[in-house]
């Protein structure tokens, strides 16, 4: 048990949608990053937040952006979604500099 | 884009017998760290080692770090049916944010 949870489990939606997910935090974790995995891969970073302001960017288009909130929950935003965006979406939080505490993701599935 | 190789990328064993997975990396880190997935499920940390470390143990769990070589290997001593799930090695460069460069994994399967 993480204390990081997400919402929803899955999600079927169809190209050209845009789809919101999201994730509650442990108190105290400062931090929430966002990864995308797709199937047979690693995760690949997205974007972190850090007290609520964006602080890092992956290789991944403005269509992707995100929200952290004061209460330690967050918000990943993907706007005309692409069926290569189906994948496996991870939150991950932690204090700084500490590893990750990752939730068990929501499975996104854009037909 | 994936900073790490993990090797082999499956391995299957039979319960009681040592694993060993490697990792290499192209640029040169802060942290070296291990992390494990069951089947579609998020990732759990394992243990961390810093650049400026050899070894490391954590339990049934011993992780080498040659910064000459840009490799990491971890061994699971003594492995259970349970280990069976996927392992992945993550570089971070330190600096302003704490971004995780993952492998592709090592899917590790122990038998009974």
């Amino acid at each position: 048990e993480t204390g990081v949870t997400q919402s929803p489990t899955h999600l079927i939606k169809t190209r050209g949608q845009q789809v919101t997910l999201r994730c509650s935090s442990q108190s105290g974790h400062n931090t929430v990053s966002w990864y995308q995995q797709a199937l047979g891969q690693g995760p690949q970073f997205i974007f972190q937040y850090y007290r609520e302001e964006e602080n890092g960017r992956g290789n991944f288009p403005p269509r992707f952006s995100g929200l952290q909130f004061p209460n330690y929950s967050s918000e990943l935003n993907v706007n005309a979604l692409e069926l290569d965006d189906s994948a496996l979406y991870l939150c991950a939080s932690g204090p700084w500099d500490s590893p990750l505490h990752f939730g068990n993701g929501t499975r996104l599935t854009v037909t | 884009s994936q900073q790490g190789e993990e090797d082999p990328q499956a391995l299957s064993i039979q319960e009681g017998e040592n694993a060993t997975m490697n990792c290499s990396y192209k640029t040169s880190i802060n942290n070296l760290q291990w992390y494990r997935q069951n089947s579609g499920r998020g990732l759990v940390h394992l243990i961390l080692i810093r650049s400026n470390e050899r070894e490391k143990h954590s339990g049934r769990l011993r992780v080498t770090l040659d910064t000459s070589k840009k490799s990491s290997s971890l061994l699971i001593t003594a492995s259970r049916a349970a280990d069976t799930a996927s392992y992945f090695c993550a570089t971070d460069r330190g600096g302003s944010n704490y971004k995780l460069t993952f492998g592709k994994g090592t899917l590790l399967t122990v038998n009974p």
